[in-house]
């Protein structure tokens, strides 16, 4: 059964610091999503992203943060100037239509 | 804008036991989906179910259940002879349609559920 993946497991980076959290969306689906998941708290979308456009973010999605469709498999989420408050669970998710399936998550420790 | 509220932290119950989570929201959209998601101790989040608000039949996928009430704005989730595997988190989640496909989804802080072996 096709799933969504995501890399890498786990990533430790030093706080100023730029990461690339990369998702491989299911090959047939054309929504891409992302959402976090602070430890102990709920689910928060970020960002989705249809025809290599963003169609809607939230405000925790500010200037710090870019995603981008390189080629046709991955789809990655930069944090440019990494906080300590950026620690958290990082989702990807993808849809053919309205049914999100999502990876199994980054999880991002900023120190 | 659009809430959801899981008011119940934790559940517990016996192994091929029915338990039913809670779940409630607030719109003013006609048109929505509501899904339930399961984060097992791995914290992937998988789909369990999902109901169109427009049905008025509840969704039923093997032993898990919907109560949809929209006119009370209740979306439980019934799990019928409960295995040690339904062990997770379960998160309630709200999807309005109007920009269609790609809307994203509001989540509940969600329940822990054990099951008691």
């Amino acid at each position: 059964e096709p799933e969504v993946t995501q890399t890498p497991s786990h990533q430790v980076t030093q706080m100023g610091q730029e990461v690339i959290l990369r998702c491989v969306p299911i090959s047939n689906h054309l929504y891409f999503y992302w959402y976090r998941q602070i430890l102990g708290q709920k689910v928060e979308f970020l960002v989705s992203f249809y025809n290599n456009e963003i169609s809607e973010k939230s405000e925790i999605f500010d200037d710090q943060f870019s995603v981008e469709r390189p080629d046709g498999s991955n789809f990655t989420l930069k944090i440019r100037s990494t906080k300590l408050e950026d620690s958290a669970m990082y989702f990807c998710a993808s849809s053919a239509l309205y049914e999100q399936y999502f990876g199994p998550g980054t999880r991002l420790t900023v120190t | 804008a659009q809430t959801v509220t899981q008011s119940q932290p934790e559940m517990s119950v016996q192994e091929a036991e029915t338990v039913t989570l809670s779940c409630t929201y607030d719109t003013s959209e006609s048109n929505y989906y509501l899904f339930w998601y399961k984060q097992p101790p791995s914290r992937q989040m998988i789909l369990v179910i999902r109901q169109e608000a427009y049905k008025q039949q509840n969704a039923t996928e093997n032993r898990f259940s919907v109560n949809f009430q929209k006119a009370a704005k209740s979306f439980s989730l019934k799990i019928s002879d409960s295995q040690l595997g339904d062990t997770a988190m379960y998160f309630c989640a709200f999807m309005k349609l109007d920009t269609g496909a790609n809307s994203k989804l509001t989540f509940g802080k969600g329940i822990t559920l054990s099951v008691r072996p």
